[in-house]
């Protein structure tokens, strides 16, 4: 069983909207912060947002804060990323990883288990 | 703000050892923890070492990892190098200011 598996990806145009969604299993889902990290073709891996596992606290990267949204439905097993205002340079498979230990506020910067990714691209 | 420095490249022959590094450009590399992923080629990246140099469970005594306080860097040893070991190697630490720094990523070529 796959622990975090990621779907939403889509090709759409610059200016588009995309919500990405990330299903959890196989671990208490609402003990642990969950981040998004993404990785353009080629390039290295790229933060883009982590959330406490209540989903309290939300964290975003400068190159997306005020276009894209951390959140989760911890009784769904869901993490979602709202992405807004996509420009070319969001174009980057998108991971959803899970938190090394539970609670933490340290814990939210940190990755553990990492999904199998799903792909944005976004035309200009 | 800080970034972590990697070398671009490195490779090396079967059942040799390479060692990576991972540089901090500004602050203490002890300020926070240094976490280390591999991502072989055409996967998801996966957790080599967390917490500066613990291997999570299922991860070769083959990978190790250090903190160098005189270089203000982080290492990682991989020894006997394998075949299956080919891939990126990404360092990854915490700014202190709610922000996540991941290394530009080290492509490892076992010839």
């Amino acid at each position: 069983e796959v622990p975090l598996v990621e779907s939403g990806g889509d090709l759409v145009q610059s200016g588009g909207s995309l919500r990405l969604s990330c299903v959890a299993s196989g671990f208490s889902f609402g003990n642990y912060a969950m981040s998004w990290v993404r990785q353009a073709p080629g390039k290295g891996l790229e933060w883009v947002s982590s959330i406490s596992h209540s989903g309290a606290d939300t964290y975003h990267a400068d190159s997306v804060r005020g276009r894209f949204t951390i959140s989760r439905d911890n009784s769904k097993k869901i993490l979602y990323l709202q992405m807004n205002g996509l420009r070319a340079e969001d174009t980057a498979v998108y991971y959803c990883a899970k938190a090394p230990g539970t609670y933490s506020y340290y814990y939210y910067f940190y990755m553990d288990v990492w999904g199998i990714g799903t792909s944005v691209t976004v035309s200009s | 703000n800080f970034m972590l420095t990697q070398p671009h490249s490195v490779s090396e022959s079967p059942g040799e050892t390479v060692t990576l590094s991972c540089t901090r450009t500004s602050g203490t590399i002890d300020s926070h923890y240094v976490q280390w992923y591999q991502q072989r080629p055409g996967s998801s990246p996966t957790t080599l070492i967390y917490e500066d140099n613990v291997r999570p469970s299922g991860v070769p005594d083959r990978f190790s990892a250090s903190i160098d306080s005189s270089t203000n860097s982080a290492s990682l040893t991989i020894s006997g190098l394998k075949t299956e070991d080919e891939g990126d190697y990404y360092c990854q630490s915490y700014d202190g200011s709610n922000h996540v720094v991941f290394g530009g990523g080290t492509r490892v070529t076992v010839l």
